[in-house]
């Protein structure tokens, strides 16, 4: 089935540290990747739509130039979260969809938990 | 926008039957998903229902679909100590559109 592959799955870096975090698909190409965010013991929350070749579509809230999206293949979009902060800290997932219409699910990396110092 | 509710605790006994509950307020959900969520990791599918079906059933996995109460329902039968964890119930409106997540219902299960 498809595979969604999420590296690295952990990071703990001082502040002021730019990390960034890659989504691949490893068995489809994806036209289209989303970036979540997870606090703790809470739902996620969508970041970004990350379409490949154009500009990712960011969620109102979420600052474009701290967390940069590139979607530059097919099977490839990165999310590096800029001059990470505490208040960054988190559990960041991205998904994706194997064609663009519905009847296939979205799969889920495994995650990338970031801990700011 | 879409609003997705869960009851945040299920605890239920090694054996038993555990139903996980979801209602929504977007009936033109088309795309209905079943996350499990294990401490630290990310998100395993577990199942998916389309809106044109009512039932699914997968193993010890059956969903249930109530279009007209926009009411989604997971049953596990069988339940076992390693289906404990955080169950997500995800709705979508069309092809290729960011998922809205529940709250998520956390499962206990009592050996």
């Amino acid at each position: 089935g498809a595979v969604v592959s999420q590296h690295p799955s952990r990071v703990i870096c001082k502040s002021g540290t730019s990390v960034k975090i890659e989504c691949r698909s490893l068995d489809f190409q994806a036209t289209t990747m989303f970036w979540y965010r997870q606090f703790p013991k809470k739902s996620l929350m969508l970041m970004a739509t990350s379409n490949e070749g154009s500009k990712a579509t960011y969620e109102q809230g979420v600052e474009k130039d701290k967390f940069l999206i590139n979607h530059a293949s097919l099977t490839l979009s990165t999310l590096t979260v800029t001059s990470a902060h505490p208040e960054d800290s988190s559990f960041y997932i991205c998904s994706a969809r194997r064609g663009a219409t519905g009847d296939q699910p979205q799969h889920f990396g495994d995650g990338t938990r970031l801990s700011i110092l | 926008g879409e609003d997705v509710e869960q009851s945040l605790f299920l605890s239920v006994r090694e054996g038993d039957s555990s139903v996980i509950n979801c209602t929504y307020t977007d009936s033109s959900s088309t795309y209905l998903y079943w996350y499990k969520q294990e401490p630290g990791a990310g998100l395993q599918l577990l199942t998916y229902i389309f809106s044109n079906m009512d039932m699914k059933q997968d193993q010890r996995l059956t969903v249930l679909l109530n279009k007209k109460d926009k009411h989604l329902s997971l049953r596990i039968a069988d339940t076992q100590t390693g289906d404990s964890a955080i169950y997500f119930c995800a709705l979508e409106n069309s092809g290729n559109t960011p998922l809205v997540f529940g709250k998520g219902t956390r499962l206990s299960v009592i050996a």
